[in-house]
């Protein structure tokens, strides 16, 4: 089983707001959901992470459901420069450790 | 502060070979990660180390060895190289396993 599904791709204008779900309904009560990026050749960015509460910082803002089972990144304002591979994470555990599992991501593509 | 540095950047190899990539981190951080990343796939975590001296097996661990002597460096090692381990290996770190991982620019290693 998926332990986060993400569209496999998006599309976004330059200027609008980019909203990227993701569904994780098998996290467990106490783990965190992060989002990272990762541009072409580059290695991971890490963009936010969050538990229960929305969070939001220079980069973007995320959105937890009440139940914890799915949650969406924000990128306020697109630019091309967010053209990326944008990766939810939940951790998994306790039968492979501190394993995170990055899935194949959302490919986001900022349309001039 | 150089953050996640990898060495080599690239890297060819014939079948039956071996060599150790090298990541370093000049964080403090106690938590060191090796990814393998193939192509249309995400990244999935080879070994892991939560302090000097301590290594575990994530989700991919066949035909590689790690070493943490330093807490630092996060060594990787091949030692007998297949075709099947050319990919984009990634090295990150972290304060915890909570916290975000901070992640090098990768080392893109070929296996002829």
């Amino acid at each position: 089983d998926a332990k986060t599904t993400q569209p496999t791709s998006m599309d976004c204008a330059e200027g609008r707001a980019a909203n990227l779900p993701c569904n994780h309904s098998t996290i467990s009560g106490n783990e965190y959901v992060y989002w990272y990026r990762q541009i072409h050749s580059q290695g991971p960015q890490y963009i936010i992470h969050g538990l229960k509460n929305n969070e939001t910082n220079e980069m973007a803002s995320l959105i937890i459901t009440e139940d914890r089972k799915s949650s969406t990144l924000i990128l306020p304002h697109a630019t091309l420069r967010d053209t990326a591979v944008y990766y939810c994470i939940v951790r998994v555990y306790p039968n492979t450790g501190n394993q995170f599992y990055f899935g194949t991501g959302t490919s986001l593509t900022v349309i001039p | 502060n150089a953050g996640v540095t990898q060495t080599p950047k690239f890297r060819v190899l014939k079948t039956g070979q071996s060599m150790t990539l090298l990541c370093a981190q000049d964080m403090n951080h106690e938590y060191m990660y090796w990814y393998r990343q193939d192509p249309g796939m995400g990244l999935r975590l080879i070994h892991y180390s939560v302090g000097e001296g301590t290594t575990a097996k994530g989700e991919v661990p066949d035909g590689y060895n790690v070493s943490r002597l330093k807490k630092q460096n996060f060594l990787l090692g091949l030692e007998s190289a297949a075709p099947s381990q050319t990919s984009v290996y990634f090295c990150a770190s972290s304060w915890d396993r909570n916290q975000p991982q901070h992640f090098g620019d990768g080392t893109r290693l070929s296996i002829l």
